[in-house]
């Protein structure tokens, strides 16, 4: 079955971090450049990050710039998102998806951001 | 950044209704816009790639069009189910971006 499926959301303090991956089956991961978008409470899309299929093009929003890492691993068919310094405003729903992004989502993974 | 400005924000319509949402970009972006349904708790689902290519197995009365600037998404006729948030992607240019999003609503 071709899914993505998010893993590593949880409750953080700020300033802390946490580290997301998206665990991709039934394609040819490598061959594919897979994105982060996010959702905070009540909000809409946020485009968050791209990684093309090699590993060696990235791409942020200004709003993660400096403080989130996107990388991949494509002998395990893996995506990541690592996420440092994060902030109240970082809480969201986020989804992996393939392309920039296309049409294949996982479910999401929620990351609360909160003392 | 590109600006994605969508609109309206919200559209109350009926079932069999024929609803336009409209996307401007700040800036031309070709045809490097993709449309969005998203339902409560759900993830988002592509409709339309390519600003007016039909995504395999979405139902043909979602039809999309545009080109530079301006981009239209079109539901000929609403069915129960089309009541959802809908967005729209430019991904023409880094950061790529998406609009504010359109809530259609049951009248």
């Amino acid at each position: 079955e071709v899914q993505v499926l998010e893993s590593g959301g949880g409750l953080v303090q700020p300033g802390g971090s946490l580290r997301l991956s998206c665990a991709a089956s039934g394609f040819t991961f490598s061959s594919y450049a897979m994105s982060w978008v996010r959702q905070a409470p009540g909000k809409g899309l946020e485009w968050v990050s791209l990684i093309g299929g090699s590993g060696n093009n990235k791409y942020y929003a200004d709003s993660v710039k400096g403080r989130f890492s996107i990388s991949r691993d494509n002998s395990k068919n893996t995506l990541y998102l690592q996420m440092n310094s994060l902030r109240a405003e970082d809480t969201a729903v986020y989804f992996c998806a393939n392309s920039y992004p296309g049409h294949l989502w996982g479910q999401g993974t929620l990351v609360t951001v909160s003392s | 950044d590109i600006q994605m400005t969508q609109s309206p924000s919200s559209l109350s319509a009926s079932v069999g209704d024929r609803v336009t949402i409209t996307c401007r970009a700040s800036q031309g972006i070709r045809n490097d816009l993709g449309w969005y349904q998203q339902k409560p708790g759900k993830a988002p689902k592509r409709l339309i790639y390519a600003a007016s290519s039909l995504q395999t197995g979405v139902p043909s009365r979602f039809s999309g069009s545009g080109s530079g600037t301006e981009f239209t998404l079109t539901i000929s006729s609403l069915q129960p189910e089309d009541f959802a948030t809908y967005y729209c992607l430019q991904h023409n240019t880094y950061p790529y971006t998406f609009g504010q999003g359109t809530k259609l609503e049951i009248k």
